[in-house]
């Protein structure tokens, strides 16, 4: 079992349609949870953070996480075609186990 | 505010060769950490570093080495270049990588190229 999955892609949404991306983790142990948008020949670049469950939003974005079924998405409403990226879903331990593991990234393009 | 500086942009080295890539984190930042992206492997933790100490390690050969200097600047060393080795390497910085201000932020990477 790998210890990120993100659902498989590529997905293909409307212009301002609503786009929801899922992830799950193994470790139980992880206390913080990201997602990156990555635009192609691109570094990630941080979209969202949530370390406590239930729903964050921030503008366009709202991440919700479950910790006890080890799950996290990521919503994006009104998408854009700027939208159009991979999305990677990253988890990092508690103390002592300060690094990402990210998923392998779900293609999402925004179809005008 | 200047974000994640990584020098050199881009490197070809020929295999069996050394390489050090250098990262300048974000002002105030004091966790470093390396990754490794591919198009197969996707993207891999290499090791992070805080307050000079190497903290967290990952399934690389010894090979692959960093180290952090006393102004939070990181470099990271690969020696006996692989083709396997050719890769996207990317530093990320956090001001502190525990389990608080975790976010962690990427500089534009150093594309490898091994030939």
């Amino acid at each position: 079992q790998k210890e990120v999955e993100q659902n498989s892609g590529p997905l293909s949404v409307p212009e301002g349609a609503i786009a929801s991306l899922n992830c799950t983790y193994s470790d139980r142990g992880s206390q913080s949870f990201f997602w990156y948008r990555q635009y192609s020949g691109k570094s990630p670049e941080l979209i969202m953070s949530i370390y406590s469950n239930g729903d964050k939003e921030d503008g366009r974005f709202t991440a919700q996480l479950n910790k006890a079924s080890q799950y996290v998405s990521l919503l994006i409403r009104d998408s854009q075609p700027s939208d159009s990226a991979t999305y990677l879903c990253a988890v990092m331990g508690g103390f002592g186990n300060e690094k990402l593991t990210f998923g392998t990234g779900t293609r999402l393009t925004i179809i005008p | 505010k200047a974000g994640v500086t990584q020098t050199p942009r881009y490197l070809i080295k020929t295999r069996g060769q050394q390489v050090t890539l250098s990262c300048s984190p974000i002002s105030g930042h004091r966790s470093v950490s390396w990754y490794q992206q591919t198009p197969g492997q996707g993207l891999q933790f290499l090791f992070e570093y805080f307050s000079e100490t190497q903290r967290n390690k990952g399934n690389f050969p010894g090979r692959f080495s960093g180290r952090q200097f006393s102004n939070s600047r990181s470099e990271m060393n690969v020696s006996t270049l692989e083709l396997g080795d050719s890769a996207l390497y990317l530093c990320a910085s956090s001001v502190t990588g525990g389990t608080s201000n975790t976010e962690a932020f990427f500089g534009q990477g150093t594309r490898l190229t091994v030939v």
